[in-house]
């Protein structure tokens, strides 16, 4: 079946840091890849998508491109803020775009 | 727009209580689908609804059933619960299918004691 694996966290950065995120998958056939954010109480807001390969996703500053040849798309952030921190969900559709398999999440802590 | 509304917030329930929770999606969109996350962890499909009906299910017991009403509205009930049903339960909602942007609501938060 589907899966996710994104790295664990917590990710602790100093603001204006590089940050990378990254996520693995194992799909049959040609998913959709997404990256979801999770602030505190809150439910899960989309982030960035790219639906073949090849394709960049972007939103905020935040990037991720759909790599098939190594089956991952990492999330990249230039220059991190404290307004960042959350915790992010990588997920893939199934082909049927019915249902999303999402990784573990990954806590990202930033500090002034 | 409201957005994906779901009720209650917060509950508390007792083993082998039955619980339902309801959802109304975003305006515009006609599917529906629920999510148990446990915390720590990232959500897991439950199932899907479309046109009133269960279009997908994930490896969840037949004790997790659901609804869709016709005004594309939903609800998760879940029977004889269990302390390992504690979980965030998340609704999202899309037009169409879901590799089209889903949206989801700020989810219920079911503790069984």
């Amino acid at each position: 079946g589907n899966s996710v694996t994104q790295m664990e966290g917590p990710v602790t950065l100093s603001e204006e840091a590089f940050l990378t995120i990254n996520c693995t998958y194992t799909a049959t056939g040609y998913p959709s890849l997404f990256w979801y954010v999770q602030y505190p109480g809150e439910g899960l807001q989309l982030l960035l998508k790219a639906t073949k390969a090849d394709d960049k996703g972007s939103n905020k500053g935040f990037e991720a491109t759909y790599r098939k040849e190594t089956t991952s798309f990492h999330l990249e952030k230039g220059s991190v803020q404290v307004s960042d921190s959350a915790v992010y969900f990588c997920a893939l559709s199934d082909n049927a775009g019915n249902m999303l398999t999402f990784g573990g999440g990954t806590r990202l802590m930033v500090k002034p | 727009d409201a957005g994906v509304t779901q009720s209650p917030t917060h509950l508390i329930k007792t083993r082998g209580q039955q619980v339902t929770l309801r959802c109304s999606p975003k305006s515009g969109h006609d599917t529906v689908s629920w999510y148990q996350q446990a915390l720590g962890q990232g959500p897991q499909f439950i199932f899907q609804y479309y046109e009133e009906e269960e279009r997908q299910r994930g490896n969840f017991p037949d004790r997790f059933s659901g609804h869709q009403f016709p005004n594309y509205s939903s609800e998760l009930n879940v029977n004889a619960l269990l302390l390992g049903d504690s979980a965030l339960y998340l609704c999202a909602s899309s037009r169409g299918q879901l590799n089209t942007e889903a949206f989801f609501g700020q989810g219920t938060r079911l503790t069984v004691v």
